[in-house]
């Protein structure tokens, strides 16, 4: 079946703009994740939903970063005024249920995010 | 507070030798630990993972351990191939949240 997909590759984004990542996860998962990964490093983990429930956003870094997935599929990061600092790699996860005891987390390709 | 390091940061082996990948963590609560590989530009790919009940697996040429009193996990490689460079990156999931915490990679690097 399909795996995770995510739009766009690619984003090229002026300082101050507003971007959204959009994440499709593979079908019937039921957590999401983001992570951001900067060059060289580990994903660092951003936030996660539980069907359409965001139930974790700790990892967000600041106000700009906003989340969602309002019918428990699709979901969608946005930034808002981009900075600099903010340019990575946006990685999507998504996993059957932790309740089920699936834990077993797959990616997309993720967006690699240029802010100029 | 939420940690898993990783060592080393690079490692380079001959090909048709073992390479060995460490990692330590904080929550002695843990009970999921996954081992990704990533290749350059790529998405990380799930390539081992252990349970806090399992003190071993193994998967043809790859096998992980886990000590939980200790609170390690290592990840073997034997019979290094080319392909098997890549980064390859440990994590442990928190089970206070539902995150899953990574480590800072290892970049490997299989010398012909």
């Amino acid at each position: 079946g399909a795996g995770v997909s995510q739009s766009p590759r690619y984003k090229v984004a002026k300082r101050g703009q507003d971007v959204a990542l959009r994440c499709d996860p593979i079908s019937g998962h039921v957590s999401l994740f983001w992570y951001q990964q900067a060059l060289g490093q580990g994903p660092e983990f951003l936030t996660y939903f539980q069907n359409e429930a965001q139930l974790d956003k700790s990892g967000l870094p600041s106000d700009r970063f906003f989340a969602e997935r309002p019918e428990g599929s699709v979901s969608t990061l946005k930034i808002q005024r981009t900075q600099q600092e903010d340019s990575a790699v946006y990685l999507c996860a998504s996993s059957l249920a932790r309740l089920a005891g699936s834990y077993e987390q797959y990616f997309g390709p993720g967006t690699r995010l240029t802010v100029t | 507070g939420e940690n898993v390091e990783q060592h080393p940061s690079t490692l380079s082996v001959q090909e048709g030798d073992s390479a060995v990948i460490k990692c330590t963590y904080s929550d002695s609560a843990s009970n999921y630990f996954p081992w990704y590989k990533q290749e350059l530009g790529k998405r990380p790919q799930l390539i081992i993972d252990i349970r806090s009940n399992v003190g071993e697996k193994k998967d043809q040429r790859i096998a992980v351990t886990l000590n939980k009193t200790a609170k390690h996990f290592s990840l073997h490689i034997t019979e290094t191939q080319p392909e098997d460079s890549a980064v390859y990156f440990c994590a442990a999931l928190y089970s206070s949240a539902s995150k899953i915490i990574f480590g800072s990679g290892t970049r490997l690097s299989i010398r012909p």
